[in-house]
């Protein structure tokens, strides 16, 4: 079964700050990645997703994250981080197995932002 | 719009009852999903269906029961048997079929136990 892995538990930046979040795949062929944001008590929105194409994939909010395959990441970035960005990021990645599509998701990182 | 709707938003049980969570999705989507999250676990998955009258189970259904009736209801039964039930449940649906499809989400349920 494919996974994802998000190292960081937590991470805090100061407003105005960039952000990078860190997602590593573990799949030998080339994977569907995604990155899901959730906020406090809310359900999951979709920040972006990556199948095919151009490696550098632009998502919603400001948000972009780059495939690299040599390094097994589909890390997360952000250019310059708002208080209204803290909030729980989930790395996905969609499983196929028997037939079934899983998405299946990282333990997710926190984001806090300092003002 | 088209969304998911989760019912109710807070539950409480007690010990030895079941409780039903409601998942109605009105996105004409094929596939169903139930997820468990509890603080720094990420979400884990209960079961899922890909098609009326069939679902499977996922990586943690003990304890947990449910039906597939119609295409846009997905109840998800806790029971007696699920040991700690509390933490926050999340109903997601997709198009089905293709791993590169989005998943979306209902607002969540946070089931606690007193």
């Amino acid at each position: 079964a494919q996974s994802v892995t998000q190292p960081d538990i937590h991470i805090t930046v100061s407003e105005g700050a960039s952000l990078e979040l860190r997602c590593n795949y573990s799949y030998g062929a080339t994977p569907y990645l995604f990155w899901y944001v959730q906020s406090p008590g809310q359900g999951l929105q979709l920040l972006l997703k990556y199948f095919s194409g151009d490696t550098l994939v632009q998502g919603i909010k400001g948000f972009e994250a780059e495939f690299k395959r040599s390094q097994s990441s589909f890390n997360l970035r952000k250019p310059s981080v708002h208080w209204s960005d803290a909030a729980e990021y989930f790395c996905a990645v969609g499983d196929t197995t028997g037939g079934s599509y899983i998405p299946t998701f990282g333990r997710g990182t926190s984001l806090i932002v300092h003002p | 719009d088209g969304g998911i709707t989760q019912s109710p938003k807070y539950l409480f049980r007690k010990e030895g009852q079941n409780v039903t969570l409601s998942c109605e999705q009105n996105l004409n989507h094929d596939a169903m999903y139930w997820y468990r999250q509890d603080p720094g676990q990420g979400l884990r998955l209960i079961y899922y269906s890909q098609i009326v009258n069939d679902f499977q189970k996922g990586d943690i259904a003990e304890g947990y029961s449910v039906s597939r009736e119609k295409k846009e209801s997905f109840p998800l039964t806790v029971t007696s048997a699920q040991k700690n039930p509390t933490a926050f449940y999340l109903c997601a649906s997709s198009t089905g079929g293709a791993p590169y499809t989005e998943a979306f989400f209902g607002q969540g349920t946070r089931l606690t136990v007193v």
